[in-house]
């Protein structure tokens, strides 16, 4: 089955300086893979995807995310943070089937410090 | 606004009342979604309905009843909830049902929170 583990619960850094959050993978066959992000009382918002193609994939509100096959991993990465990033990220993976059906990890609190 | 809009945004219920969740998407989409959030544990796959059928109930107790009777809208019906049902309740749309559009991402709503007491 398709999984995904994010191995931090919460991730602090000071604005300004770059920010990851970690995900890997587990998966049978090409991973579509998935960044959403969750601001405080809200629903989730899709922030980029891995399909295909280059590593590194470039999404919404300056967020990046590098997919390394040999890691398994799909990293969220960001050059300078924002006060205004601190959220609920989650990584994703599509489980396959006939409909968008992803499987989520359990989220990772980004919180910036001014 | 994602498109997707979720009613009410807060339920309070007791164990033996009866309630529904509504969910309603504007986006042209033939699928639809219920996950479950709960606090430090994985969003939780409900229930997927594809082209107005469901294609995946995932061991979810029965007193949780989907029901989607058009692509646009998409039902949680609730009866004899237990305290741990309480939850953040995200409906999701996207476009892809049998046959293929299936790398497109999920749009989600704001999400229903559900306290039982």
């Amino acid at each position: 089955a398709q999984s995904v583990a994010q191995p931090e619960d919460q991730v602090n850094v000071a604005e300004g300086n770059p920010l990851t959050v970690k995900c890997t993978y587990s998966v049978s066959g090409n991973p579509y893979l998935f960044w959403y992000v969750q601001y405080p009382n809200r629903g989730l918002q899709f922030l980029l995807k891995y399909i295909t193609g280059d590593n590194l994939v470039k999404g919404s509100y300056g967020f990046e995310a590098e997919f390394n096959k040999s890691q398994t991993s799909f990293h969220l990465k960001k050059p300078s943070a924002l006060v205004s990033d601190s959220a609920l990220y989650f990584c994703a993976v599509r489980d396959g089937g006939a409909t968008n059906k992803l499987i989520f990890g359990t989220g990772t609190l980004l919180a910036v410090q001014p | 606004e994602t498109g997707v809009t979720q009613t009410p945004r807060h339920l309070v219920m007791g164990m033996t009342n009866k309630k529904s969740l509504k969910c309603e998407q504007h986006l042209g989409h033939n699928a639809m979604y219920w996950y479950k959030q709960s606090a430090k544990k994985p969003l939780e796959l409900m229930f997927v309905y594809s082209l107005e059928e469901r294609v995946e109930n995932n061991s979810v107790p029965s007193r949780f009843s989907p029901e989607c009777p058009n692509s646009s809208h998409l039902f949680l019906h609730l009866h004899t909830l237990q305290p741990e049902d309480s939850a953040l309740y995200l409906c999701a749309s996207s476009q892809g049902g049998t046959g293929g559009g299936v790398t497109g991402e999920l749009f989600f709503g704001e999400g229903s929170r559900l306290t039982v007491l």
